[in-house]
């Protein structure tokens, strides 16, 4: 089966740097690469994803880049603020490009200090 | 629309007690799911179902029971509760992939902090 490799476990920012947090998948028949963030306490909540014939997307402040050939794929946020705080998790999807079949990664507790 | 509902949200259970999670849905979801959280593990799927009268094992579904008998439910059976099974667990439900709806977006619900003693 799949398996999603997420780096780092931990990141810790300056209030208004960027963050970058990266995750390698292993099954080249995966299409779709979402991202979720979950704040301490509640739900992860989807805040943005990519599918295999796009290379970079972009949504105000967090952006997302895949390299099919590396198996890799980020998620870039600029200018963080202190709701940017929270554990994100990369999660990837064999041969659809559904919800169903996601493996998720590890997860990284992002820290952004004031 | 409600989305997800989980219910309970904390349950304390000694060591071969069963319970079951509750989980409903009300946005005509035909994928429904299992997810058990632990620190520094992530989102292990226990088990999944696609339709009702459908399921199937995830990742880690030794020590858990599903059914599907309708779209709108899919409940999480622990037959005989063990200390490793203390968790957080999320119930999330999406569109299917191959219908046109599909964005890929998982709705999860807010989960149940289970202690097994």
């Amino acid at each position: 089966g799949e398996n999603v490799e997420q780096h780092p476990s931990t990141l810790s920012v300056q209030e208004g740097d960027s963050a970058v947090i990266k995750c390698t998948y292993s099954d080249s028949a995966s299409n779709y690469f979402p991202w979720y963030k979950q704040e301490l306490g509640k739900r992860p909540q989807l805040i943005i994803d990519i599918r295999s014939n796009v290379g970079e997307k972009k949504d105000q402040r967090i952006a997302v880049t895949l390299n099919k050939t590396a198996k890799h794929f980020s998620l870039h946020i600029t200018e963080t603020q202190p709701e940017d705080s929270a554990v994100y998790f990369c999660a990837a999807s064999i041969g659809g490009g559904g919800a169903d079949g996601l493996t998720f990664g590890k997860g990284t507790h992002l820290i952004i200090q004031p | 629309n409600a989305g997800v509902t989980q219910t309970p949200k904390f349950q304390v259970l000694k060591t071969g007690q069963s319970m079951t999670l509750q989980c409903a849905q009300d946005m005509n979801h035909e994928y429904m799911s299992w997810y058990r959280q632990d620190p520094g593990m992530g989102l292990r799927l226990i088990h999944y179902s696609v339709g009702a009268g459908i399921t199937d094992q995830g990742e880690v579904p030794n020590g858990y029971n599903v059914s599907r008998s309708t779209t709108e439910d899919f409940p999480l059976r622990l037959l005989s509760a063990a200390p490793s099974q203390t968790s957080v667990y999320f119930c999330a439900s999406s569109y299917l992939k191959q219908g046109a709806r599909s964005t890929g977006e998982l709705f999860f619900g807010e989960g149940s902090r289970l202690t097994v003693l």
